[in-house]
């Protein structure tokens, strides 16, 4: 079946802009993972959605980082006020029932 | 930090050789992953280890996991140019995975 689609691919903004990044987890997964990656590194973990429980937010840097799941199953982060340091490989990944975790090809942020 | 930190940082091996890889973490896991990421872009999930497991094999892979040392190791035989990419180990604990920076292989024709 289909997997994990992120939008856009790429992404290049000026430095104050809002942004929003879509991620389309495969059908049926109730767990969301929202990561981030600078060149590089490993991932850093920035939110996590699990059915309608309240997300884990504790990996989010900064109060300019927000994240939503609609109806359990879309999300959007959403940067706002970019900066230079926000440019990385944003990755979402759905979990099924088990612990695996299933990866899109992420959105390339470049802050100009 | 739950964090898996591998060993080494980048690894260079002919084609045909095998390369190992190796993961310390710090706290108590229901399981460790191992994934693959070529290029930067989306991670490939290669195989999960349960912390009552000692070994596990996947084709040309096998994976060994102490948690009495809080381990695992990485080992792909009979290396292929198409293995060339990043490996990250990921323990997994409540419902996190926590990823080091990974292992760079570079497998030479």
């Amino acid at each position: 079946g289909a997997g994990v689609s992120q939008s856009p691919s790429n992404k290049v903004t000026e430095k104050g802009k809002d942004v929003e990044l879509r991620c389309d987890p495969i059908s049926g997964h109730t767990a969301l993972y929202w990561y981030r990656q600078s060149l590089g590194q490993g991932l850093e973990f920035l939110i996590y959605f699990q059915g309608n429980s309240a997300p884990d937010k504790s990996g989010l840097p900064s109060d300019r980082f927000s994240a939503e799941r609609t109806g359990g199953s879309v999300s959007t982060l959403t940067i706002q006020r970019t900066q230079q340091e926000d440019s990385a490989v944003y990755l979402c990944a759905s979990r099924d029932s088990g612990d695996t975790q299933y990866f899109g090809p992420g959105t390339r942020l470049t802050v100009l | 930090s739950q964090q898996g930190e591998e060993d080494p940082q980048a690894l260079s091996i002919q084609e045909g050789e095998n390369a190992t890889m190796n993961c310390s973490y710090k706290t108590s896991i229901n399981n460790l992953q191992w994934y693959r990421q070529n290029s930067g872009r989306g991670l490939v999930h290669l195989i999960l280890i349960r912390s009552n497991e000692r070994e596990k094999h996947s084709g040309r892979l096998r994976v060994t996991l102490d948690t009495s040392k809080k381990s695992s190791s990485l080992l792909i035989t009979a290396s292929r140019a198409a293995d060339t990419a990043s490996y990250f180990c990921a323990p997994f604990g409540r419902y996190k995975l926590s990823f080091g920076a990974g292992t760079t292989v570079t497998v030479r024709a």
